[in-house]
């Protein structure tokens, strides 16, 4: 049974386009979020749901527009991508977000913009 | 100066070595301090928490807060080749939930 899921695992594609990634979660939380790991490995938050409403929204180019269309999901979708965005796309989520809950992270997704 | 600063190593070691990993922050009043591990191409999966000062034992590992000098550090004993992995330091940094992660220490463990 597999906690936090992602698709695509990879992405390889041209400059200037429109891409999704799509998250599912079936641990029944109600906090989901998307982190972004560059080449070096650093992990950084990029947006949190919690309940379907948006409660974190990092210094992210509006490019990048998180949707939630119910609690198990959280996608992803970047528009006119661009080099700098190829990186590993993680998925997570935790029980809530009021206080410390252990997140859970999905496989990831390597995007390679061209 | 960055929230959490964690040396990227890499860290290379014999097996069954004595493995000491280490971050430093910034904010005084944060509270919950994590590890994680993350295998190559994989997600990071929690290996250990801890609340406050103080250490916290889980089989080899061990984890231990010096909230007085703002040093986190995880210890690793009779380390593993299957313990290869990038370890990160994170931070539950506030009422939104957010993670604030360290660089992560990519380690080696040699047969």
């Amino acid at each position: 049974d597999t906690a936090v899921s992602q698709t695509p695992k990879y992405l390889v594609t041209q400059m200037g386009n429109d891409k999704s990634i799509k998250c599912e979660q079936n641990l029944g939380h109600d906090t989901m979020y998307w982190y972004k790991q560059d080449s070096k490995k650093f992990l950084k938050i990029m947006f949190s749901y919690n309940n379907k409403e948006l409660i974190i929204n990092e210094t992210v180019p509006n490019r990048f527009s998180p949707k939630s269309p119910d609690k198990a999901h959280l996608n992803l979708h970047i528009n006119s991508l661009e080099l700098g965005d190829s990186a590993v796309y993680f998925c997570a989520s935790s029980q809530d977000a009021g206080s410390y809950n252990e997140q859970f992270f999905g496989p990831g997704t390597r995007l390679t913009v061209l | 100066q960055k929230e959490v600063e964690q040396d990227p190593g890499p860290l290379s070691v014999p097996e069954g070595a004595i493995v000491s990993l280490n971050c430093t922050y910034s904010n005084s009043a944060f509270q919950y301090f994590m590890w994680y591990r993350q295998y190559s191409r994989k997600g990071p999966e929690l290996l250990m928490y801890t609340y406050s000062s103080g250490n916290k034992e889980d089989g080899r590992f061990t984890a231990q807060v010096d909230k007085s000098s703002k040093y986190i550090s995880l210890f690793i004993r009779d380390s593993q080749p299957s313990d290869s992995a990038t370890y990160l330091c994170a931070i539950y940094g506030g009422s939104q939930g957010n993670l604030i992660f360290g660089k992560g220490t990519k380690l080696s463990v040699k047969p």
